[in-house]
């Protein structure tokens, strides 16, 4: 079946980096745009940006500029995120979601980063 | 693009009719989609393009607006209804998602 399937809880120290993975299956990966969205704690949700898993290119919300990046390996069905100059403030759970025509139809279990000295 | 959504909570009750507003700050055509999220799961679309039905969702969930002003309705709420519900903007980049709406137990 379709699924994303995301990598395990990270517990980072402040100005250290996460890379967080979402493994694609059963469809075709170059086919859909992967975007991140993010989630803190009793908040709402937050797009941080997309990538296009046919060529690489990626589009990053302001917010995260200089700090944030995205990558595949087409030939394992994955994207990453990475995220560097971890804060407090960048505590969340961090999905990742395939948009075609019906946006963010499927989402990854989510990934829970925690950052705290 | 921001978006605000009222009310930002209501409670109600199983057969109600419960109608969530969600407006944008500037015209996003049709560019509108809606989740629902429960407890500790990931959303789960709604509704995309302001009034198409996501593929296995009841038909008791309804979308309508264009432009500015968007409505997503539950015409007769049931017990697994009860969750935070989003919209999300996609006219342009970034994307944005409204505040959320809790819908509780009256």
């Amino acid at each position: 079946q379709v699924q994303l399937v995301q990598s395990g809880a990270e517990v980072k120290k402040p100005g250290a980096s996460v890379k967080v993975s979402c493994k694609a299956s059963g469809y075709s990966f170059i086919n859909y745009y992967m975007h991140w969205v993010r989630q803190a704690p009793g908040q709402g949700l937050e797009w941080m940006g997309m990538i296009n898993p046919s060529d690489g290119n990626t589009d990053y919300a302001q917010t995260f500029q200089g700090r944030l990046t995205m990558s595949r390996d087409t030939s394992t069905n994955t994207v990453y995120m990475e995220l560097s100059s971890l804060k407090s403030d960048d505590t969340a759970i961090y999905y990742c979601a395939r948009k075609m025509i019906a946006p963010f139809d499927i989402w990854g279990q989510g990934t829970m980063v925690t950052v705290s000295s | 693009i921001q978006l605000t959504q009222s009310p930002s909570s209501l409670s109600a009750s199983v057969g109600d009719r419960v109608t969530i507003t969600c407006r944008a700050s500037q015209g996003i055509s049709r560019y509108l989609a809606w989740y629902q999220q429960k407890p500790g799961k990931a959303p789960k679309l709604l509704i995309y393009s302001a009034s198409t039905l996501q593929s296995g969702v009841p038909s008791r969930f309804s979308g309508s607006g264009s432009g500015t002003d968007f409505t997503l309705t539950i015409s007769s709420l049931q017990p697994e209804d009860f969750a935070t519900y989003y919209c999300l903007q996609l006219n342009g980049y970034p994307l944005t998602f409204g505040p959320g709406t809790t819908v509780d137990l009256k």
